[in-house]
């Protein structure tokens, strides 16, 4: 079946525009999480979603970063006023219920470039 | 704050050798912990999930181990090949959300 898709894959931008990052999880998932990939580093969870309303956003840096899913299946992660410190790999993961025993299954990613 | 730690960075080895990939983490009162697969400019593929009422998972090649005590965690890959060089990320769930290491990328030489 199909897995947790991301588009775009490659967003080039320039410092103060607005960008917008989606993800399709996989079919039936209930929950959604969205991480952010600096070079060199691991994933930092950014926020996580149980059907329709964010659970936890409590790792969202700042309030440029917004994120909604408004019928519990697509999500779409909005930065604001980009700055060059935003430039990262977006991951989204989506598990079947959001459950401590749950794999989190991950897409392949956005590369947002900020100039 | 969970903190997870993976030692060594970066690993090189001859086909056909055993790896050890560790992991430590902070904060014990983990749900479970998770090891990663990531190939460059890839997402992440889901190894092994170990519960935290488990000691260790198995799959194939791949074992890895928990001791939820001590706050580590080892990652087993019997007799390497090639195809395993990638970078190895291990990752401990607390309240839905995982703290990723900062990955060990492995070699394997042909």
């Amino acid at each position: 079946g199909a897995g947790v898709s991301q588009t775009p894959s490659n967003k080039v931008t320039e410092k103060g525009k607005y960008v917008e990052l989606r993800c399709d999880p996989i079919s039936g998932h209930t929950a959604l999480y969205w991480y952010r990939q600096s070079l060199g580093q691991g994933p930092e969870f950014l926020i996580y979603f149980q059907g329709t309303g964010a659970a936890d956003d409590s790792g969202l840096p700042n309030d440029r970063f917004f994120a909604v899913r408004p019928e519990g299946s697509v999500s779409t992660l909005k930065i604001q006023r980009t700055e060059r410190g935003d430039s990262a790999v977006y991951l989204c993961a989506s598990s079947s219920s959001g459950g401590r025993t749950d794999t989190q299954y991950f897409g392949p990613g956005t590369r947002l470039t900020v100039l | 704050k969970q903190e997870v730690t993976q030692i060594p960075a970066a690993l090189s080895v001859p086909e056909g050798e055993n790896l050890v990939l560790n992991c430590s983490f902070t904060d014990s009162a983990i749900y479970n912990l998770q090891w990663f697969r990531q190939d460059p400019g890839k997402g992440l593929t889901s190894l092994l999930l170990i519960q935290s009422s488990q000691r260790e998972q198995t799959s194939g090649r791949l074992n890895a181990s928990l001791d939820k005590s001590s706050g580590r965690s080892t990652l087993y890959i019997a007799a390497s090949q090639p195809g395993d060089s990638a970078t190895y990320l291990c990752a401990a769930e607390n309240d839905y959300k995982l703290s990723f290491g900062a990955g060990t990328t492995v070699t394997v030489r042909a």
